[in-house]
C-alpha cells in the first residue's frame, strides 16, 4: 500500500526541540520531493518546508515563519523524511502532515497527492 | 491572513452547482498553476484538482477547476452530501519561494 506515516509529535515546552519523522512505503521514495504542511487547531493549512530529490540537489525551501528554526532532511535509503523543530513557539502548535509531490510519467505538478495521517505537536509550558 | 483569498463559506442544495473563488497575485496564481484540496473534518486533505483544471485519477468529474489571470475557481456540480468539507486552493509563490494556501471555504449541503 502506498502511504506516508508520521511520528514524533508530542507535548513540548517553548524553546525546546522535537524531531518529526515521515516514513514512506509502496513507492520509490527517492523519486519524489517531500513537504511538510501544518494545520493549527481550527485553522487552515500552512506549508512549512520542502526538500527536492537528490537529482535536483536535494535543495530545501522554508516558510518565513519557520526559517532558521526548522530543518528538513531525507534519508532515501530508509524512505524517511525528517523535520527538526528547534526553538519551538506556542504558535507552532499544529498537526503536522507529511506530503509527497505529485508526479506523473513525465513531470511533477507543484501539488501534493499523498498525505500522511498527521502528527500533533503541542507547544505549551 | 492568507496569501490566497477565498470566501469562508458556500452552500447549495443537493444536485445544485457551487463555485468557490480563489484570488491571488502575479507572484502566485498569475504565474503558476493552482491546486485544490478537499478536507473532510478530522482527516488529511485530498488532492482534488492540479495544474488549474486537471483531476487526479479517482476524482469525480463533478469537480472542475479554472484559472484566469490572478484568480481561480473550483466548481462542484451535482452537489452531494459527501461533498460537505473544507476546500483549499494553493499554489507556488515565486516571491515567497514556497507554496501558499487560501484560508479555506467550508461547503455546506443544505
Amino acid at each position: 500500500e502506498v502511504q506516508l506515516v508520521e511520528s514524533g509529535g508530542g507535548l513540548v515546552q517553548p524553546g525546546r526541540s522535537l524531531r518529526l519523522s515521515c516514513t514512506g512505503s509502496g513507492f520509490t521514495f527517492g523519486d519524489y520531493g517531500m513537504s511538510w504542511v501544518r494545520q493549527a487547531p481550527g485553522k487552515g493549512l500552512e506549508w512549512v518546508s520542502f526538500i527536492r530529490i537528490k537529482a535536483y540537489g536535494g535543495t530545501r525551501e522554508y516558510a518565513a515563519s519557520v526559517k532558521g528554526r526548522f530543518t528538513i532532511s531525507r534519508d532515501d535509503s530508509k524512505s524517511i523524511a525528517y523535520l527538526q523543530l528547534n526553538s519551538l513557539k506556542t504558535e507552532d502548535t499544529a498537526v503536522y502532515y507529511c506530503t509527497r509531490e505529485y508526479c506523473t510519467a513525465n513531470s511533477c505538478h507543484d501539488a501534493f497527492d499523498l498525505w500522511g495521517q498527521g502528527t500533533m505537536v503541542t507547544v505549551s509550558s | 491572513q492568507s496569501v490566497l483569498t477565498q470566501p469562508p463559506s458556500a452552500s447549495g442544495a443537493p444536485g445544485q452547482r457551487v463555485t468557490i473563488s480563489c484570488s491571488g497575485s502575479s507572484s502566485n496564481i498569475g504565474s503558476n498553476t493552482v491546486n485544490w484540496y478537499q478536507q473532510v473534518p478530522r482527516t488529511a486533505p485530498k488532492l482534488l484538482i492540479y495544474s488549474n483544471n486537471q483531476r487526479p485519477s479517482g476524482v469525480p468529474d463533478r469537480f472542475s477547476g479554472s484559472k484566469s489571470g490572478t484568480s481561480a475557481s473550483l466548481a462542484i456540480s451535482g452537489l452531494q452530501s459527501e461533498d460537505e468539507a473544507e476546500y483549499y486552493c494553493a499554489g507556488w509563490d515565486d516571491s515567497l519561494k514556497g507554496w501558499v494556501f487560501g484560508g479555506g471555504t467550508k461547503v455546506t449541503v443544505l
